[in-house]
């Protein structure tokens, strides 16, 4: 499995200021997305990160609030703009294989909103 | 709405104890797979399934992909306290395009 590093891992932030959070991993893939994780629930897709397009969100979440890039094959970042207590979450980098078999996840990014 | 449904939704058993959870779905699906979530960290995957009635074990775990293809389950052999955790299943259907859908999670605790 391709190695996938999350940073930050943790923040702190304050309401209406945004987040960069920063997804790397070790050998070029083709499908990366981002999800989101709230305290207590399950996995929700945000968006796949498309490399050199825009990302494909998933209904409910919008580019304004959720900015995507995707520079390369080994890097994407999610922005979580404008933030407020409500987007209190764990995000989370993935990657899967080229045939859709297996799903990695990068170790997350607890961000608290105040 | 919920694709998957798993179940329990939490469970606590004593050290030593097997341990067995499911997931289904009323759709079907051509992947399964079984994650293991620590506090503060990632899903780390245990478990990937893809034909229907596959039968995989990674050490004390053993995982089944269901016949009708709509139900998976997990089972855990001879529990330890590095159990505990929230354990998730995951499908990829074409019905939700190609990325995978999570369960809500089946937390378990592991009593000494």
């Amino acid at each position: 499995s391709a190695v996938i590093s999350q940073k930050p891992s943790r923040d702190i932030c304050q309401r209406g200021t945004s987040l960069t959070i920063q997804c790397q991993v070790d050998s070029q893939v083709t499908m990366m997305f981002w999800y989101r994780q709230q305290p207590g629930q399950s996995l929700t897709l945000i968006a796949t990160a498309n490399q050199g397009s825009e990302a494909t969100y998933e209904s409910g979440f919008v580019i304004d609030k959720f900015p995507i890039s995707r520079p390369n094959l080994t890097f994407s970042t999610l922005t979580v703009s404008n933030m407020s207590p409500e987007d209190s979450s764990i995000y989370l980098c993935s990657l899967t294989t080229m045939r859709y078999t297996e799903a990695f996840f990068g170790q997350g990014t607890r961000l608290t909103v105040v | 709405g919920q694709q998957l449904n798993q179940s329990p939704q939490s469970m606590f058993i004593q050290e030593g104890e097997d341990v067995s959870m499911n997931c289904t779905s009323s759709s079907i699906f051509n992947t399964w797979l079984w994650y293991k979530q620590d506090p503060g960290e990632g899903p780390v995957l245990l478990i990937a399934l893809y034909k229907a009635g596959e039968l995989t074990s990674n050490g004390r775990l053993t995982a089944q992909f269901g016949i009708t293809r709509k139900d998976s389950f997990l089972n855990i052999s001879a529990s330890i306290p590095s159990d505990v955790g929230i354990y998730f299943c995951a499908g990829e259907s074409s019905l939700y395009g190609q990325n995978f859908v999570f369960g809500p999670g089946t937390r378990l605790s592991v009593l000494p």
